[in-house]
């Protein structure tokens, strides 16, 4: 059972394109992110929703938009992509509350050309 | 504005030797997590530290919080190679923010 799957793992786009990623996870948490991890690994939060409701949202460029239609899911749509938006991204999920560690997904390499 | 500092960046150790992670952070903070990253997977969660004093063992890494010196250790004890990976550190902010913050990794490398 994957608690925190997203898709695609792997998703190859030229600059100027939209694309989305989904992420659901099974582990009844409250709790939602979207992390950035570079080139050089560094691990930096984008977004977190709790309960639906946005709670995090980091200086992102607005062609960044999350979304979550439920607890269990969030997405992340990327309009006119550019060669910097190549990274990582890791979905991840916890339980609101000081010691919930995140449970994070296998991420999506994104590489734009 | 919460900023987390790890060193060293990189390591490489022999097996059956020792060493210590560091890992500091720059204002008061009620958590500190270590994550284990294998090159091209997830990250996996390790032990979460949340009282000064705080330490957790388990099977060759130990890891400790010193909430004073805001100061936590990941500690390697006898390495093997299957320890190799790279190990990330986070902080997050007093008061129960869930924004976390990321040290820059420790890319350890277990040498035969």
């Amino acid at each position: 059972d994957t608690a925190v799957s997203q898709t695609p793992k792997y998703l190859v786009t030229q600059m100027g394109n939209d694309k989305s990623i989904k992420c659901e996870q099974n582990l009844g948490h409250d709790t939602m992110y979207w992390y950035k991890q570079d080139s050089k690994k560094f691990l930096k939060i984008m977004f977190s929703y709790n309960n639906k409701e946005l709670i995090i949202n980091e200086t992102v460029p607005n062609r960044f938009s999350p979304k979550s239609p439920d607890k269990a899911h969030l997405n992340l749509h990327i309009n006119s992509l550019e060669l910097g938006d190549s990274a990582v991204y890791f979905c991840a999920s916890s339980q609101a509350g000081v010691g919930s560690p995140l449970h994070f997904g296998n991420g999506t390499r994104l590489t734009v050309t | 504005e919460l900023k987390v500092e790890q060193n060293p960046l990189f390591l490489s150790m022999q097996e059956g030797k020792n060493y210590t992670i560091y890992c500091n952070y720059s204002t008061t903070s009620d958590r500190l997590y270590w994550y284990r990253q294998d090159p091209g997977k997830s990250l996996e969660s390790l032990f979460v530290l949340l009282s000064n004093g705080a330490v957790k063992q388990e099977g060759r890494l130990m890891a400790s919080l010193d909430t004073k010196a805001r100061l936590s250790t990941l500690h390697i004890t006898a390495a093997v190679h299957d320890l190799s990976a790279t190990y990330f550190c986070a902080a997050g902010p007093q008061g129960g923010s869930e924004k976390l913050v990321f040290g820059k990794g420790t890319k350890l490398t277990v040498n035969p």
